[in-house]
Order: C-alpha cells, then structure tokens, then sequence
C-alpha cells in the first residue's frame, strides 16, 4: 500500500499558484519525499524530490514541513498543460534505496481557464 | 536522443495468447523496471532488474514474466496465465544510486486481450 495521502482531484486557475498537499505520517528519517505526475495517456515525469529542507527547480516547489509528516508541491503559475496526476511517494535512500517506487492514485489536477 | 522506447503502443491479442512487450533504454541505465497501469489507478509494479541477468518479482508478477541479457533492453511477457491482462504498460529505467529515485518513463503500451 502507497504510504501517503493525497486528495484525490483539484482545480485551479490558470495562471494561479497550484498547491497539491501530500500526508505522509509514517515517513521515515532514511526516506525521500517525491513528486512525479502523468499526463493523460503518458509515461509518469518526474517533477521534484526533497528530505527535509525546502527545494525548487523549474518545474515547481517543495515545502516539507519541520516534522516531515506533510509536503505541498508548488506550481506556481499554472498553466493548461499543468493538468495532470499528481504522485507523492516516498522512498528510502542509501542501502535501504532498491530503486523501487509504489505510486498511490495520486492527486488530478485541474487547471481552468 | 536518449530516452527509452516501447513498441508497439497498442496491442491488441486474443485470450489465451502469450504476448511480449518491448522495452529498449539508450540512457546506460542499470535499473529498469515494469509497470501496470489499470484505469483511474496508480502503477503497479510488476518486475524490476537492478542488473544483467538479474530481475525481482514487484507486487503483480503472477502471469508475467521478464527477462534481461542486455543492459538495455528488459522485454515483458503477459502469458496466458495472467488473469485480466487487458491494461497500460509502462517501463521506465534508472541509475542506481544510493542517493535518490529518478525514474525515467517510456510511452507505454496499451494491451487490449478480447
């Protein structure tokens, strides 16, 4: 079973900051925090991944916070192309990584004109 | 350019017919892997290969199989074991490192058994 909790779908505006919550309670300290979403019909892409601190990159934000029981994954202006679905997973790193991934059913994301 | 293909991107096959998916990577990644796609689901994972001439079984490997003699190519058989095989394929593959997880996806193959 997936080790995390997300809403299960979202709208946003286009042009407006997305902000897709993720719980995962049971996280944990060797464990990474990873965002991927798929397009419709498509291969998953990864977005972002972060520990503890806060990351960015092109793509989005990730803010984790201090207790790493929850993240929110950022865009921050939204755009039609944004719509998709929206996977938090976690995974070990270190000895423990096998490379694996369990994707739960993720958040759809909405984005309207 | 890199990336990595599967063919073909549909299937369609009769019950009871063994049928191989293809999957080839050009990114010299060691890890590949195979997943299952049912609608309004998540992925589930159904083999993976951390190496040549190694593979594990995911959390759906009854009525599949897998092999991999090269680095690059990690071929899916759905055999006529396999219950409801009708579903979205996808393979994705990775470095290994201890560091972190970045699986890099192919396009899929949507199998449609009648």
């Amino acid at each position: 079973d997936a080790k995390t909790t997300q809403p299960t779908s979202m709208d946003c505006a286009e042009g407006r900051a997305a902000n897709l919550p993720c719980n995962h309670s049971t996280i944990s300290g060797n464990e990474y925090v990873y965002w991927y979403r798929q397009i419709h019909s498509q291969g998953p892409q990864y977005i972002i991944h972060g520990l503890k601190n806060n990351e960015t990159n092109e793509m989005a934000s990730l803010i984790i916070t201090e207790d790493r029981k929850s993240s929110t994954l950022i865009l921050p202006h939204a755009t039609l192309r944004d719509t998709a679905v929206y996977y938090c997973i976690v995974a070990p790193y270190g000895s423990s990584n096998t490379g694996k991934l369990i994707f739960g059913q993720g958040t759809t994301l909405q984005v309207k004109p | 350019d890199g990336g990595i293909t599967q063919s073909p991107k549909y299937l369609f096959r009769k019950e009871g017919q063994n049928v191989t998916l293809s999957c080839e990577q050009n990114l010299n990644h060691d890890a590949m892997y195979w997943y299952r796609q049912d609608p309004g689901q998540g992925l589930r994972l159904i083999y993976y290969s951390q190496i040549v001439n190694d593979f594990q079984k995911g959390d759906i490997a009854e009525g599949y199989s897998v092999s991999r003699e090269k680095k690059e190519s990690f071929p899916l058989t759905v055999t006529s074991a396999q219950k409801n095989p009708t579903a979205f394929y996808l393979c994705a593959s990775s470095i290994l490192a201890p560091s972190y997880n970045e699986q890099f996806f192919g396009p899929g193959t949507r199998l449609t058994v009648l």
